[in-house]
């Protein structure tokens, strides 16, 4: 059975730095792009990034691509999310998701997802 | 960035009923759209892949289609269980936009 576990979530301060941690199990995690989505607490949702199986190669949304890092581990099977100088609009439930990619049409589809971790960031 | 609008925001219906959700694009994506289910409390779930792609394990009442612009999810035959949130998800640019989601409620 597929899982994603995510943790390290909690209550910040503005500026401070925070990094998010999801344990997968049930698949060789070092075949599959991993994606960080996350919501916000009006339920809007918003793809952070994505990095591939081998951790060689990262996209980000242009909006936080200067504060967020994504990596990984593959011997641990974990993927990392490096929130740094958080701001109040940081706050939301953070997923980390399983990506698969097909077909001659290179579609994709995030097909497993964490429970998702909340982050508050508030003084 | 492409902007993925969802319409309507919420409807109503019954048990039974055949709906339909629909998803714009602010530029063409081809077929690079997914559609995702949210119930409360829940993570989202994978429905429809490459725009009209069931999931694994999606029954037949959930139909997608589109290209380009335009796309729709039609639930038919409506189950209480399909009482959710749906969200649109683009995938042709980076960055990748979710649309605002569609609300569907027992009349």
């Amino acid at each position: 059975e597929v899982q994603l576990v995510e943790s390290g979530g909690g209550l910040v301060q503005p500026g401070a730095s925070l990094k998010l941690s999801c344990v997968a199990s049930g698949f060789t995690f070092s075949d599959y792009w991993m994606s960080w989505v996350r919501q916000t607490p009006g339920k809007t949702m918003e793809w952070i990034g994505d990095i591939k199986y081998d951790g060689s190669y990262t996209n980000y949304a242009p909006s936080l691509k200067n504060r967020f890092t994504i990596s990984r581990d593959n011997a641990k099977s974990t993927l990392y999310l490096q929130m740094s100088n958080v701001r109040s609009e940081d706050t939301a439930t953070y997923y980390c998701t399983r990506c698969t990619r097909g077909g001659l049409l290179l579609l994709q589809w995030w097909d497993y997802w964490g429970q998702g971790v909340m982050v508050t960031v508030s003084s | 960035e492409t902007v993925m609008t969802q319409s309507p925001t919420s409807m109503s219906t019954s048990i039974g009923e055949r709906v339909t959700l629909n998803c714009k694009a602010s530029q063409s994506v081809g077929i690079n759209v997914d559609w995702y289910q949210q119930t409360p409390g829940q993570s989202p779930k994978l429905l429809i892949y490459g725009a009209s792609n069931r999931h694994t394990g999606v029954p037949d009442r959930f139909t997608g289609s589109g290209f380009g612009r335009d796309f729709t999810l039609t639930i038919s035959n409506v189950e209480a269980e399909d009482l959710a949130v749906y969200y649109c998800l683009q995938y042709g640019s980076i960055p990748y936009t979710f649309g605002a989601g569609t609300k569907l409620e027992l009349k």
